[in-house]
């Protein structure tokens, strides 16, 4: 099965500066990509995904790119806000397959 | 449209004792599953199912059934409830080109 593994596993940032955080997936047949926003006690919220047709896809100040080639996607938060804060969860899936596959996730602490 | 609904939202039971952590959509998604989310480990798939009558194993299904009588619901069942199955639970539907929608989840302590 697919194999998701998510970098860093804890991340604090400074408000107003940048966050990335990296996934690396090993089904090369693999054409979802979903980012998932967890606040303390809440359940996963989808933030953005991206599909394999696209190399890059933006959402204000959330962004995430693919490289098909080397199996891996990032997710680019910019001006972070105490907001942000939470952990993030990268998932990968393929169409007719439908079962999404997490990373361990990323505990992203922004401080003030 | 109240998209995934849990129930409950808590549960204690003691070691070998059985329940049914409840899920329904109604949005109309074939697709459903049930995962299990423990600290460092992320989300990790007990079960699924692709429709009505059909269900499959996911990475982690020991000590789980289920079944899936009608498209909106999706029940999961622990026999013999073992003090390593306390995690928090998500109930998700959905697919890759509608997207997924969790539950609010079920955290289960089993003492």
């Amino acid at each position: 099965g697919e194999n998701v593994e998510q970098h860093p596993s804890t991340l604090s940032v400074q408000e107003g500066d940048s966050a990335v955080i990296k996934c690396t997936y090993s089904d090369s047949a693999s054409n979802y990509f979903p980012w998932y926003k967890q606040e303390l006690g809440k359940r996963p919220q989808l933030i953005i995904d991206i599909r394999s047709n696209v190399g890059e896809k933006k959402d204000q100040r959330i962004a995430v790119t693919l490289n098909k080639t080397a199996k891996h996607f990032s997710l680019h938060i910019t001006e972070t806000q105490p907001e942000d804060s939470a952990v993030y969860f990268c998932a990968a899936s393929r169409t007719g397959a439908n079962n999404l596959f997490f990373g361990t996730g990323t505990r992203l602490t922004v401080i003030p | 449209n109240a998209g995934v609904t849990q129930t409950p939202k808590f549960q204690v039971l003691k070691t070998g004792q059985s329940m049914t952590l409840q899920c329904a959509q109604d949005m109309n998604h074939e697709y459903m599953s049930w995962y299990r989310q423990d600290p460092g480990m992320g989300l990790r798939l007990i079960h699924y199912s692709v429709g009505a009558g059909i269900t499959d194993q996911g990475e982690v299904p020991n000590g789980y059934n289920v079944s899936r009588s009608t498209t909106e619901d999706f029940p999961l069942r622990l026999l013999s409830a073992a003090p390593s199955q306390t995690s928090v639970y998500f109930c998700a539907s959905g697919s890759v080109s509608r997207g997924y929608t969790f539950g609010s989840g079920t955290r289960l302590t089993v003492v």
